[in-house]
């Protein structure tokens, strides 16, 4: 069974601090994806990745970055946080025309 | 453009009656859609996609090209089936494009 793991469930950070948020997929996958899940707004894509050191934006990449420096890991940077980056982020994962699995989310509070 | 609408923010049926969560989407090429499920404090998984036209726990989901939809149906719900619901589409880039979901809620 494909196991994504998230460092964290929960993190309590503070405006304007760098955060680091690790996904590890176990399954060899070549996609890795970042997504922010809020209430009414569903799941917006924020940054993918198709190989190590590749990345490609999505929808709302504004204020974010990502790493890949290893195939099994996936890093989503916030450079200076804000609270309007207070959310709920879901890292996913997936070989190619393969559905996505996902992990059980970092609830993000910026305070 | 691509997107998914759910029109439905919250659906609520009592046990043992049908649901229909409704998904339509736009996208001009071969679309590729997935139901995916939340349950409460459970991690997102896939519940159905529509090139393998299987049934998952009694839900079945037709896509239908003419109108652009592919709803979620059961004849009977069950409480256990509350949770939330995301009809997405497979992006021309590999990734997913999600629907804003749909809390299904079935009274006892």
């Amino acid at each position: 069974d494909v196991k994504v793991t998230q460092s964290s469930r929960y993190l309590v950070k503070r405006t304007g601090e760098k955060v680091f948020l690790e996904c590890v997929q176990d399954m060899d996958h070549e996609n890795m994806f970042w997504y922010r899940q809020d209430p009414g707004l569903g799941l917006r894509l924020i940054y993918f990745s198709y190989d190590v050191k590749m990345k490609e934006k999505g929808d709302i990449p504004e204020g974010y970055s990502v790493s890949r420096e290893k195939k099994e890991r996936f890093s989503l940077i916030l450079e200076s946080a804000s609270t309007n980056q207070t959310s709920m982020y879901l890292c996913a994962s997936s070989e190619e025309d393969q559905p996505q699995h996902f992990g059980d989310g970092t609830r993000l509070s910026i305070l | 453009a691509q997107r998914v609408t759910q029109p439905e923010k919250l659906l609520s049926v009592f046990k043992g009656a049908p649901v229909e969560l409704k998904c339509n989407y736009s996208y001009s090429g071969s679309p590729e859609l997935f139901w995916y499920v939340q349950y409460s404090r459970q991690r997102l998984q896939l519940l159905l996609r529509h090139i393998s036209r299987e049934s998952i726990k009694g839900f079945t989901a037709d896509l239908n090209k003419g109108e652009t939809s592919f709803h979620l149906k059961k004849p009977f719900a069950q409480e256990e089936d509350s949770a939330m619901y995301y009809c997405a589409l497979g992006g021309s880039q590999g990734n997913l494009i999600f629907g804003k979901g749909t809390k299904l809620s079935v009274k006892p």
